[in-house]
């Protein structure tokens, strides 16, 4: 099973912060998920991304994969108090999803 | 869309209980998933089914763990005897086919004394 390591495992900033989230795993996969938990629920799946060097943006979130599919990235750009949550990376192998551990973003007002 | 519906949402139990977690996924979703997240080891996942069929168990801790999907609208995961060490956030979910965009119930806190 493949691994995916996902930098830092916390993070506290204050609102309009920039911050970025790394995932990185020393295997190919061939697509990666990032899904956002809130606390009491269950993951929601924010972006999915394919091609090596994809870039995908949601409004203030942009994600992107690796040129060698080993790992991605997401930044948030003026961090807001609603986008505290855990942020989860997932690849693909094999018909199911490997989770990284998660980081825990706190944004404060 | 209900979207994927779990119960109980808590289950408190002692030691050498048999529980019982149950999900309904989403209407016309093939693919089904059990997770648990705990703080030490995150979302791991447990057993998933294609089209019912068991696919790949070896998440499943130990044979105290078994997982049934009788048909296409329900799923079952027995945890028996019940351990203080299962005590953790269950999740079941689905998605159209595999690793497809899987969708989450709000889970099951499960505590073992």
């Amino acid at each position: 099973t493949q691994l995916l390591e996902q930098s830092p495992q916390f993070l506290s900033i204050q609102e309009g912060e920039n911050l970025t989230v790394y995932c990185n795993s020393s295997s190919v996969f061939s697509s990666l998920q990032w899904y956002r938990q809130e606390p009491g629920e269950g993951p929601v799946l924010l972006v999915t991304v394919v091609t090596g060097g994809e870039v995908k943006k949601l409004k203030r979130l942009t994600f992107q994969f690796g040129d060698a599919r080993k790992d991605s990235s997401l930044h948030i750009t003026a961090a807001q108090p609603g986008d505290t949550g855990l942020y989860l990376c997932a690849g693909e192998e094999g018909g199911k999803l490997i989770f990284g551990q998660g980081t825990e973003l706190s944004v404060k007002p | 869309d209900a979207g994927v519906i779990q119960s109980p949402r808590h289950e408190v139990t002692e030691m050498g209980q048999e529980v019982t977690l149950r999900c309904k996924p989403i209407s016309g979703h093939n693919s089904l998933f059990w997770y648990r997240q705990t703080m030490m080891r995150g979302l791991e996942l447990l057993i998933y089914f294609n089209n019912n069929v068991p696919i790949d168990d070896s998440g499943m801790p130990e044979d105290r763990f078994s997982a049934k999907m009788p048909n296409a609208s329900f799923s079952t995961l027995k945890i028996q005897p019940s351990e203080p060490r299962d005590s953790a956030v269950y999740f079941c979910a689905s998605s159209d086919w595999g690793a497809d965009t899987q969708y989450f119930g709000p889970g099951t806190r499960l505590t073992v004394l």
